[in-house]
């Protein structure tokens, strides 16, 4: 079955600070990764997505993210933070056989600081 | 505008209530989807519906029920038997099978039992 870790459950960047998240994958087969992130009390919005080709993909707002299949990474950077990134940030996995059924890490809420 | 709408934003409930959280999309999706999301657990998958008249449990189904009788429509009730419906419900929609597939987030609705 797939999983998804993100293993940092906070992160504090003060703003204008480059921004890693980190997230590891389990699944057996070809995976489809995604990035979401979620402001407080609202439903999540797509920053990013990989299927297959070049394996760092650009997103929205600035985010890009790599593709380390050796790894089973799929980490999310961003080179400067504004402090309207301040949000939670998922990671998740889905497969490229059957039906399409995504599994979320447990997110990273980011912290931005003046 | 395409999207999905969950109605209403807050529930209150007593316990010992069946109560309906409403879901509807104009995306022309074939799947539909329902999530619960607590605090530091990230998004828990309860049932999904790959076309209409039909669906399947998700990872923690028990004390929910659902329907998708129409293609835009998935509600989603939560019963007396769940015994602990306080969370953030959210519902999305997808392509399943395509290669671009991605899921597609309403608002949420916040579940509070009083």
């Amino acid at each position: 079955a797939q999983s998804v870790t993100q293993p940092d459950i906070h992160i504090t960047v003060s703003e204008g600070a480059s921004l890693e998240l980190r997230c590891n994958y389990s699944y057996g087969a070809t995976p489809y990764l995604f990035w979401y992130v979620q402001s407080p009390g609202q439903g999540l919005q797509l920053l990013l997505k990989y299927f297959s080709g070049d394996t760092l993909v650009q997103g929205i707002k600035g985010f890009e993210a790599e593709f380390k299949r050796s790894q089973s990474s799929f980490n999310l950077r961003k080179p400067s933070v504004h402090w309207s990134d301040a949000a939670e940030y998922f990671c998740a996995v889905g497969g490229d056989t059957g039906f399409q059924k995504l599994v979320f890490g447990t997110g990273t809420r980011l912290l931005v600081s003046p | 505008d395409g999207g999905i709408t969950q109605s209403p934003k807050y529930l209150f409930r007593k316990e010992g209530q069946n109560v309906t959280l409403s879901c509807e999309q104009n995306l022309n999706h074939d799947a539909m989807y329902w999530y619960r999301q607590d605090p530091g657990q990230g998004l828990r998958l309860i049932y999904y519906s790959q076309i209409v008249n039909d669906f399947q449990k998700g990872d923690i189904a028990e004390g929910y029920s659902v329907s998708r009788e129409k293609k835009e429509s998935f509600p989603l009730t939560v019963t007396s038997a769940q015994k602990n419906p306080t969370a953030f419900y959210l519902c999305a929609s997808s392509i399943p099978g395509s290669m671009n597939t991605e899921a597609f987030f309403g608002q949420g609705t916040r579940l509070t039992v009083v």
